[in-house]
């Protein structure tokens, strides 16, 4: 059972362009989340999908970035015209479906993708 | 909104002494999860702890769950080098979604 895929490892972009970072969740898994690590600091909390519905973006700027988990394909983190704050690894991490005792399962995370934006 | 607080934010040991961090929520936890991230890597799943006052263990770390669910600790006795990394607590809620502490980093000095 392969593990959270994502892509590309590593990104380079030039400010003003588009960043476009895909995550393909465990197999079995309809959960997913991403978040965003600047080096030395911890994971910040950005979204998180279940196909086809967004549940909670509160993490997310709320200008130039967007999310979406399809029915069919991998999840995209989307960020427009990208500046050079946007520079971090963002991880994507899935989980099983429904709750352990109502409460969240366990997150398997993705290799992570390093944004640099020059 | 719900927070997840974790001290201390570095520890420097040396190897063989013991390694503790603690996590504390301004809330009751549905559940607490704990999660290793080595240097360079990405956060790997260790345990998750669902009842109040909860102890689990796996070979040098012990993890507790308080009796509130809202405070949590990880011990590792006698660190050894392949100790090193950041640890990370998660809150769990209803919703689904975990809150994630800042972190511990440890480094463990040969």
């Amino acid at each position: 059972n392969a593990g959270v895929m994502q892509n590309p490892r590593h990104l380079v972009r030039r400010r003003g362009q588009e960043a476009r970072l895909r995550c393909s969740p465990m197999k079995g898994h309809s959960h997913v989340y991403w978040y965003r690590q600047l080096p030395e600091e911890g994971l910040k909390f950005m979204v998180y999908l279940q196909k086809e519905n967004i549940i909670d973006e509160s993490g997310m700027p709320k200008e130039r970035f967007s999310a979406e988990f399809p029915k069919e394909g991998p999840s995209i983190l989307r960020i427009q015209q990208v500046v050079r704050g946007d520079s971090a690894a963002y991880f994507c991490a899935s989980s099983p479906p429904g709750l352990a005792g109502g409460s969240s399962r366990e997150q398997y995370f993705g290799p992570g993708t390093r944004l640099t934006v020059t | 909104g719900q927070q997840v607080m974790q001290i201390p934010q570095y520890q420097h040991v040396q190897e063989g002494e013991d390694f503790t961090t603690y996590c504390n929520s301004s809330t009751t936890l549905s559940n607490i999860q704990w999660y290793k991230q080595r240097p360079g890597g990405h956060p790997v799943f260790l345990i998750q702890l669902v009842k109040s006052g909860e102890v689990k263990k796996q070979k040098r770390l012990t993890f507790q769950f308080g009796e509130a669910k809202k405070n949590s600790s990880l011990h590792i006795t006698a660190t050894q080098t392949t100790d090193v990394g950041t640890y990370f607590c998660a809150g769990g809620s209803t919703l689904g979604r975990l809150y994630f502490g800042r972190g511990t980093q440890l480094t463990v000095w040969p």
